[in-house]
């Protein structure tokens, strides 16, 4: 059965720690991507990889951080430096872009983080 | 930098009443893609447009893409409260396959 996954679902972090979520698929994706949702708003990129060892920032990485040590792991660290790091986070992958076609992404069932 | 804005951002309907949400980019797309996303679930992929002007169609939902590759469409006939959800589109930044989502229309369906 493939897909991607996310753990946990619900995640609860005291302030100044940090928390490592984690996404795993197996659909054989080389691009994989980290959002954050913030409630009644749209998708952030946090950050997103193409290939192993590979990853760049989006537009929202500060206080953040993630490894692509493996394919089909691509876990994201939520450090204590990240201001406001309460939201649901959502991990997607895809194909990569080949000849000119787009691919749609993926997304996991995501972890709703809240610090307090 | 890039904008990819929807509207309207809410959206109330009686059962059986049609629903249209828009996509505008502030910079052309080489293609635009569109999901939904149920009430607490995460967003699943409906469709990508390609090609300038063009229109798709997935039972009750009709998809479109401007001819100017800027702004695109999303009407859905006789909703049902299965349509219920938050739409969002995307569209790809220049030269990569990192996607820039919409800000999303929060459709309510009223039986």
């Amino acid at each position: 059965d493939g897909g991607i996954t996310q753990s946990p679902k619900y995640l609860f972090r005291k302030e100044g720690q940090n928390v490592t979520l984690s996404c795993e698929q197996n659909l054989n994706h080389d691009a994989m991507y980290w959002y954050r949702q913030d409630p009644g708003q749209g998708l952030r990129l946090i950050y997103y990889s193409q290939i192993v060892n590979d990853f760049q920032k989006g537009d929202i990485a500060e206080g953040y951080s993630v490894s692509r040590e493996k394919k089909e792991s691509f876990p994201l660290t939520v450090t204590s430096a990240q201001k406001n790091p309460t939201a649901f986070y959502l991990c997607a992958s895809s194909n990569i872009f080949k000849a000119g076609r787009a691919y749609e992404q993926y997304f996991g069932p995501g972890t709703r983080l809240t610090v307090t | 930098g890039q904008q990819v804005m929807q509207i309207p951002q809410y959206q109330h309907v009686q059962e059986g009443e049609d629903f249209t949400t828009y996509c505008n980019s502030s910079t052309t797309l080489s293609n635009i893609q569109w999901y939904k996303q149920r009430p607490g679930g995460h967003p699943v992929f409906l469709i990508q447009l390609v090609k300038s002007g063009e229109v798709k169609k997935q039972k009750r939902l009709t998809f479109q893409f401007g001819e100017a590759k800027k702004n695109s469409s999303l009407h859905i006939t006789a909703t049902q409260t299965t349509d219920v959800g938050t739409y969002f589109c995307a569209g790809p930044t220049s030269g990569t396959y990192k996607y820039i989502f919409g800000t999303g229309t929060r459709l309510k369906v009223l039986a």
